[in-house]
């Protein structure tokens, strides 16, 4: 069954530490993104890849970091930097070709720092 | 930088009454993305939009794309109360990089039996 996992789907942490979200997909997709959401948002981008080992800054990229070693895995750190990482991360997926890059997104981690 | 702004923010409708969310861009889009997210789920992909002054329907759904390319609306008629979550538009810009979509803040509806 083809899709995209997040976990896990709730994460707790105190306030300084870094914490990682895991993004994984089987689609074969080469580009991966992460979105952040916060209430009455809409879906701001901190970064994106579109192939591997290489990663592009989204919109609110200051205080996270990603990796692309593999195809199917898109990590992203929460780093102590980032001043209010409260949120719900989503990760997506799509593969390349314009138009048609419809995105997939997994079921989201909800980070609340204490 | 580019915005697509999304307007109404909330609409609350009894079921059986009709809704409708409208996009906006400050730039022409390349093309126009739809995702629709029910609470406490994430965004599911609804349809894509290419062309000028484009109009697609999905059942009780109909889409459309102005003729600039540079505003959207989603109209759904006779809600159901299977229709409640936020909506989404999503635009892209012309030379933009592969897959990076600017995203509207939503419109979120609720529906009352």
């Amino acid at each position: 069954d083809g899709g995209i996992t997040q976990s896990p789907k709730y994460l707790f942490r105190k306030e300084g530490q870094n914490v990682t979200l895991s993004c994984e997909q089987n689609l074969n997709h080469d580009a991966m993104y992460w979105y952040r959401q916060d209430p009455g948002q809409g879906l701001r981008l901190i970064y994106y890849s579109q192939i591997v080992n290489d990663f592009q800054k989204g919109d609110i990229a200051e205080g996270y970091s990603v990796s692309r070693e593999k195809k199917e895995s898109f990590p992203l750190t929460v780093t102590s930097a980032q001043k209010n990482p409260t949120a719900f991360y989503l990760c997506a997926s799509s593969t390349q070709g314009v138009p048609y890059n419809e995105q997939f997104f997994g079921p989201g981690t909800r980070l609340t720092v204490l | 930088g580019q915005q697509v702004m999304q307007i109404p923010q909330y609409q609350h409708v009894q079921e059986g009454e009709d809704f409708t969310t409208y996009c906006n861009s400050s730039t022409t889009l390349s093309n126009i993305q739809w995702y629709k997210q029910r609470p406490g789920g994430h965004p599911v992909f609804l349809i894509q939009l290419v062309k000028s002054g484009e109009v697609k329907k999905q059942k009780r759904l109909t889409f459309q794309f102005g003729e600039a390319k540079k505003n959207s609306s989603l109209h759904i008629t006779a809600t159901q109360t299977t229709d409640v979550g936020t909506y989404f538009c999503a635009g892209q810009n012309y030379g933009g990089s592969q897959g990076n979509l600017i995203f509207g803040k939503g419109t979120k509806l609720s529906v009352k039996p």
